[in-house]
């Protein structure tokens, strides 16, 4: 089994939506991170969490420690959103981060 | 002020031969580390460096071997190509303490590699 698991692994929106991205994972965490993912390869680091909530623009991140849970939602939702989202943690003083899947977001016009 | 830089960008290689590749943190960044992306394993860590010390190292046979510089440039090296290697050689960089400091983690555009 996956230490972290993504949903949804694709999803399509309208432009205006409200979207949520959710992370679940199995062990205990430093810290969490959001991450954007644009076709041709390149990754924007989002978020660090490790605990609470943080917001930048129309994104927000979450973070629920006991149950092992993260969100990212976008408001607003527009086509530039379109992307590969993955969540990623770092485990103790391991400074290697461990991936999700991602999720394939289509936000369209 | 520039980004992370990785070259080359697209690079092919025959099986058996050895590929090196190239990355230049921000400047003042002391922390590089390595993923390697598929489409069917993902993105995986493969080591990191900060002041040219390999801090972390992820499960990848010894084929795959990095450095870093004085002026923490770093590269990476794969020995003896499989066809599996192909992938997406991503480096990112940070200032001092890598992922755990909670500084910003600035992801290079990657290599990539296709290995025929």
């Amino acid at each position: 089994k996956n230490e972290v698991e993504q949903s949804p692994q694709n999803l399509t929106a309208q432009e205006g939506e409200f979207i949520t991205i959710n992370c679940s994972y199995s062990v205990g965490i430093s810290a969490l991170h959001w991450l954007q993912q644009h076709p041709g390869g390149g990754i924007v680091s989002l978020f660090m969490l490790s605990s609470g909530k943080k917001k930048h623009g129309r994104l927000i991140a979450t973070i629920n420690i006991q149950e092992k849970h993260s969100s990212l939602h976008i408001t607003a939702s527009h086509p530039r959103d379109s992307a590969v989202y993955i969540c990623a943690f770092t485990r103790g003083s391991q400074g290697n981060l461990i991936f999700g899947k991602g999720t394939k977001l289509s936000v369209k016009p | 002020k520039a980004g992370v830089t990785q070259t080359p960008r697209y690079l092919i290689k025959t099986r058996g031969q050895q590929v090196t590749l190239s990355c230049s943190p921000i400047s003042g960044h002391r922390s590089v580390s390595w993923y390697q992306q598929t489409p069917g394993q993902g993105l995986q860590f493969l080591f990191e460096y900060f002041s040219e010390t390999q801090r972390n190292k992820g499960n990848f046979p010894g084929r795959f071997s990095g450095r870093q510089f004085s002026n923490s440039r770093s590269e990476m090296n794969v020995s003896t190509l499989e066809l599996g290697d192909s992938a997406l050689y991503l480096c990112a960089s940070s200032l001092g303490g890598g992922v755990l400091s909670g500084n910003t983690i600035y992801f290079g555009e990657g290599s990539w590699l296709t290995v025929v």
